[in-house]
């Protein structure tokens, strides 16, 4: 069973420019959600998603914003990129959404802006 | 708010030893759930294991073990057998059960003496 995977894995992007983060979670999974992890601020939660509705947002600008489709695949989009945005940015999906579920984590997305 | 708070930047144990990382946390509900994430050097987060508040029994997941003290709000973890694998960082989360979102410690660099 594959498990979830982020692309692209890496990427460089320069002020003020935007970008997509997309997430496929595991196979039965309907529950996704995104953390933000910095050396200076630790992990932070940015937004949780179950079929299709924003269930959870975290303390972030209104610059960063996502969705989620209809077979629970995940994108998230961060514009005007900032070089504090710099980060590594992991997804992670959970079978029913209930919050006693385990949640399995991709491998990241490396976010460098420059 | 929840806080999570881990005391220990960073531990060092001997292979074969036995290790403790320390994890408090805040928090005014009575349920919730638990975990601790290992993340190695490809940074993809894995569970290590979970507890649920509402169980008194301390989880136990083959040579990783935990000390839950609800009360003092306590949640360590015991690695046993120490083996140069378990080098990573490892990760304190708390989660509600109304909330879908992990609130996360600042993490314990764990290294393994050969």
């Amino acid at each position: 069973k594959a498990g979830v995977t982020q692309t692209p894995r890496y990427l460089i992007k320069t002020r003020g420019q935007q970008v997509t983060l997309s997430c496929s979670p595991i196979s039965g999974h309907r529950s996704v959600s995104w953390y933000q992890q910095t050396p200076g601020q630790g992990l932070q939660f940015l937004f949780e998603y179950f079929s299709e509705t924003q269930r959870n947002k975290g303390n972030f600008p209104g610059r960063f914003s996502g969705r989620q489709f209809s077979n629970s695949r995940s994108e998230m989009n961060v514009s005007t990129l900032e070089l504090g945005d710099s980060a590594l940015y992991l997804c992670a999906s959970s079978l029913e959404g209930s919050s006693g579920n385990t949640i399995y984590f991709g491998e990241g997305s490396w976010l460098t802006v420059v | 708010a929840q806080t999570v708070t881990q005391s220990q930047p960073e531990m060092s144990v001997q292979e074969a030893e036995t290790v403790t990382l320390s994890c408090t946390y805040d928090t005014s509900e009575s349920d919730y759930y638990l975990f601790w994430y290992k993340q190695p050097p490809s940074r993809q987060m894995i569970l290590v294991i979970r507890q649920e508040a509402y169980k008194q029994q301390n989880a136990t997941e083959n040579r990783f073990s935990v000390n839950f003290q609800k009360a003092a709000k306590s949640f360590s973890l015991k690695i046993s057998d120490s083996q140069l694998g378990d080098a990573a960082m490892y990760f304190c989360a708390y989660r509600s059960r109304s909330n879908y979102q992990l609130i996360w410690g600042a993490g314990t660099k764990l290294i393994i003496k050969p």
